[in-house]
């Protein structure tokens, strides 16, 4: 069955280096998304994506966050400066319609450990 | 602003035993609310996306209900199994957004052999 990956499951990182975190979405998906959960708190919403461009974002997502999709088949988000603040798993999720209506399918996250 | 919250936060029950949790959103402008089954270590998995008030939708053992009128949804599980041991996450999405879903904290669900 098709499936979300995301690439690393873990990084642990210097305050202030860049991050980059990688996803491979459902190759017929146009829609994709990063969402991330600080541990104990709820799943956000960060950026959603269709068409080669970002098409909403959350506050949380500033001037710090990016996202690519260099190729036909990657979907990046950037970090430029991390923060302590920004440790937290980070979920990719793509969807084939992009409705409000349609499930999500994620992957299985990749942890962010800012020291 | 869109809120949505999710009981209990946890729960433990002993293999066999029927359970239900609960999910709370605002009634205003209610466009769906979707059901996640998110297993550690895995990726969270859609169980559920509903939109009519009165809906009633099932899965094998799981089902769930929505009552938009006044704000909330059920997800049952019959007969509790130890691979049922997950947390169940509930999110409604921002009307006219493009999968921004807001999600609830989750209730984690333990069960016994």
């Amino acid at each position: 069955e098709p499936e979300v990956t995301q690439t690393p499951s873990h990084q642990v990182t210097q305050m202030g280096q860049e991050v980059i975190l990688r996803c491979v979405p459902i190759s017929n998906h146009l829609y994709f998304y990063w969402y991330r959960q600080i541990l104990g708190q709820k799943v956000e919403f960060l950026v959603s994506f269709y068409n080669n461009e970002i098409s909403e974002k959350s506050e949380i997502f500033d001037d710090q966050f990016s996202v690519e999709r260099p190729d036909g088949s990657n979907f990046t988000l950037k970090i430029r400066s991390t923060k302590l603040e920004d440790s937290a798993m980070y979920f990719c999720a793509s969807s084939p319609t992009g409705k409000p209506t349609g499930e999500l399918f994620f992957g299985e996250g990749s942890r962010l450990t800012v020291l | 602003i869109l809120n949505v919250e999710q009981s209990p936060q946890s729960l433990h029950v002993q293999e066999g035993d029927s359970t239900n949790f609960t999910c709370s959103f605002p009634s205003s402008n209610f466009y769906a609310l979707h059901w996640y089954r998110w297993e550690t270590a895995k990726s969270p998995e859609a169980l559920f996306v509903m939109t009519l008030n009165g809906d009633e939708k099932k899965k094998g053992r799981i089902s769930a209900t929505l009552n938009t009128k006044e704000g909330y949804s059920y997800l049952y599980i019959k007969g509790s199994q130890p691979e049922d041991s997950a947390t169940y996450l509930c999110a409604s999405p921002i009307r006219d957004s493009q999968g921004n879903l807001i999600f609830g904290k989750g209730t984690k669900l333990s069960v016994k052999p």
